[in-house]
């Protein structure tokens, strides 16, 4: 059974730093993309970014909007995937999904498993 | 740029059949996509993929009555014999060129 587990959630003040972790089992982690997908109180889900498999290249693209302050990491040994997000902001305020990507697409492909979420609540 | 439009609200009878609409920004018509269905206070969890011809493969554990259907830029979700546990948010997702892409979402409420 596949499961993701996300953990590292809570409460930060803004502008500080925070990593999150997904840590997966019931598949061949180093098989698949990884994505973090992220839902703000009342709102829609928005796409923070994935982390492509070391067998097409392990590359990462992110939402234009949080790149160059999110970064998507993996440990395939550990099973891992990691969202390291820095110089947090009020708005940065969700729950934060992990999910696998069906395809080995370079292009990317669709959320087939999701984790539970865990919250980030950024305020002072 | 790839996009995805969802009436915001929809609602059906219990027992009835609904279909819920996604549609793809205009320069991509054979892009296919991903149904999922959010609960109250629950993960998303991933009903369907959906290609430009129709075809679909369901998630794992997915009823009979959730089904897909296509029609040039139009994504189709069905879903017949209506429960109540279907009241919930549906989001259709796609992705292209590295960029995964959600629609807005279509809360749909079962009468």
């Amino acid at each position: 059974e596949v499961q993701l587990v996300e953990s590292g959630g809570g409460l930060v003040q803004p502008g500080r730093s925070l990593r999150l972790s997904c840590t997966a089992s019931g598949f061949t982690f180093g098989d698949y993309a990884m994505s973090w997908v992220r839902q703000a109180p009342g709102k829609g889900l928005e796409w923070v970014g994935f982390i492509r498999s070391k067998d097409i290249d392990g590359s990462t693209d992110y939402a234009a909007s949080l790149k160059g302050r999110f970064t998507i990491s993996r440990d395939d040994s550990k099973g891992i995937a990691y969202l390291q997000m820095n110089s947090l902001k009020i708005e940065d305020t969700a729950l934060y999904y992990c999910s696998r990507l069906h395809s080995g697409d370079y292009s990317g492909g669709a959320f087939d498993y999701w984790g539970q979420g865990t919250l980030v609540t950024v305020s002072s | 740029q790839l996009a995805l439009t969802q009436p915001s609200s929809a609602s059906a009878s219990l027992g009835a059949s609904v279909r819920l609409t996604c549609t793809l920004s205009s320069g991509h018509p054979t892009y296919a996509i991903a149904w999922h269905q959010q609960q109250p206070k629950k993960a998303p969890r991933c009903l369907m993929i959906l290609k430009r011809d129709g075809s679909h493969t369901k998630g794992d554990g997915i009823p009979d009555r959730f089904s897909g259907s296509s029609s040039g830029t139009e994504r189709y979700l069905t879903i017949s014999s209506l429960q109540s546990e279907d009241e919930a948010d549906y989001y259709c997702q796609t992705w292209g060129g590295g960029i995964q892409v959600f629609g807005g979402g279509t809360r749909l409420t079962v009468l």
